[in-house]
């Protein structure tokens, strides 16, 4: 069975600082990652996601995130905090091709300090 | 637009009367599935379907009832709601397994008195 903890449930930053998401799973087969955002009253959506094409992985917003499987993880970073960043961060696995069954972390809600 | 479409957004409603949260996706997506999102919890699977008349239980599913007659519709349903299942809840389909995206509908927010 797969899973994923997300590292603090909260973090805070100040606008134009990195932000660093932490993500680490466990997999008995090589997953697939992905992280979603949530926006304040809407659904989640892709940021990005990782297939094994390449361990660093860019996404919409400037976020990017690097897989390390020696590490088992997927930290999700931006170089410069924006305010619109403001908001709640999910990591997600799914245990490789052919399985529907996507798992997500508990989440990490991001605020942005001006 | 690709969509899925939840209705209602918001509802109050009172233990034990019987309610459906509807739930449509236009993508011609085979998975569905439904999520509920608690504080703190995150977000945890109740059912899912891979294709029509096809559906099993995810990680919560006491006290809520499938169907998918239909490949678009998958809607959720409480036969006699409680205090507890008051939540948010998100209806997702993915076209397939593995690497593909899974999509959001924009939740609908339930509370039960």
């Amino acid at each position: 069975a797969q899973s994923v903890t997300q590292l603090g449930s909260h973090v805070s930053v100040s606008e134009g600082a990195l932000v660093l998401l932490r993500c680490n799973y466990s997999s008995s087969v090589p997953p697939y990652l992905f992280w979603y955002v949530q926006y304040p009253n809407q659904g989640l959506q892709l940021l990005l996601k990782y297939t094994s094409a390449a361990t660093l992985v860019k996404g919409i917003n400037g976020f990017e995130a690097e897989f390390k499987k020696s590490e088992t993880s997927f930290h999700l970073t931006k170089p410069s905090a924006h305010m619109s960043d403001a908001a709640e961060y999910f990591c997600a696995v799914s245990p490789g091709a052919g399985s529907y069954q996507l798992t997500f972390g508990k989440g990490t809600k991001l605020s942005v300090i001006p | 637009e690709a969509q899925v479409t939840q209705n209602p957004r918001y509802l109050i409603t009172v233990t034990g009367k019987k309610l459906t949260v509807t739930c449509s996706q236009n993508m011609n997506h085979e998975y569905m599935s439904w999520y509920r999102q608690d504080p703190g919890l995150g977000l945890r699977q109740i059912y899912y379907s891979m294709n029509v008349e096809v559906t099993d239980k995810g990680d919560v599913p006491e006290g809520y009832k499938v169907s998918r007659k239909e490949k678009r519709n998958f809607p959720l349903i409480l036969e006699s709601p409680s205090p507890n299942q008051t939540s948010l809840y998100f209806c997702a389909s993915r076209p397939g397994g593995g690497n593909t995206e899974a999509f959001f509908g924009q939740g609908t927010r339930l509370t039960v008195v």
